[in-house]
């Protein structure tokens, strides 16, 4: 799986649209790019997934360069609700393929 | 809206004991999982589970470690002899197909003591 990086915290003001990069440069073709955030020690939660094209849904925008080697996930108007640690993870479309958590971006929504 | 359902939340067990993690995957899913989360420490996998039997295991899965589906809604982990280092929120996820989200449960804590 490829390794991602993303910066340790961010801060955001509530009302804002908050913009979460994240870099994996070494993502192959057939690796998804998956985000999750974890609200204090709670289960994972799964936000957004994509390959190459931009996503959208209910909780957030999903923006993926060209060359597929960085992403953004954008909050669009964030909540206090939204402080969480959020999770950039590429995953392999294959059988039983596990997702490999790494250190995670804490946002912190402020009022 | 659907979900995954995991007993008990909290449970502690003497050092040596066998202890079962329950986990209810949301009906119709295909692949489940098993993750682990050490106080302060990442997200872990640990073992993932397709028509019934094991697709991937992590190190962390060794021989104490067990996965079960006994019957049509039911996802087990069993830990045989349980270690002070096994205290840790243990995560199970269940994902529809290939190419899915999984979706997580909230977790049960193990404390052993």
């Amino acid at each position: 799986d490829a390794k991602t990086t993303q910066p340790t915290s961010m801060d955001c003001a509530e009302g804002r649209a908050a913009n979460l990069p994240c870099n994996h440069s070494t993502i192959s073709g057939n690796e998804y790019v998956y985000w999750y955030r974890q609200i204090h020690s709670q289960g994972p939660q799964y936000i957004i997934h994509g390959l190459k094209n931009n996503e959208t849904n209910e909780m957030a925008s999903l923006i993926i360069t060209e060359d597929r080697k960085s992403s953004t996930l954008i909050l669009p108007h964030a909540t206090l609700r939204d402080t969480a640690v959020y999770y950039c993870i590429g995953r392999r479309g294959t059988s039983g393929s596990r997702l490999t958590f790494g250190e995670g971006t804490q946002l912190t929504v402020n009022p | 809206e659907p979900e995954v359902t995991q007993t008990p939340s909290h449970q502690v067990t003497q050092m040596g004991q066998e202890v079962i993690l329950r986990c209810v995957p949301i009906s119709n899913h295909l692949y489940f999982y098993w993750y682990r989360q050490i106080l302060g420490q990442k997200v872990e996998f640990l073992v993932s589970f397709y028509n019934n039997e094991i697709s991937e295991k992590s190190e962390i899965f060794d021989d104490q470690f067990s996965v079960e589906r006994p019957d049509g809604s039911n996802f087990t982990l069993k830990i045989r002899s349980t270690k002070l280092e096994d205290s840790a929120m243990y995560f199970c996820a269940s994902q529809l197909l290939l190419y899915t989200e999984a979706f997580f449960g909230q977790g049960t804590r193990l404390t052993v003591v």
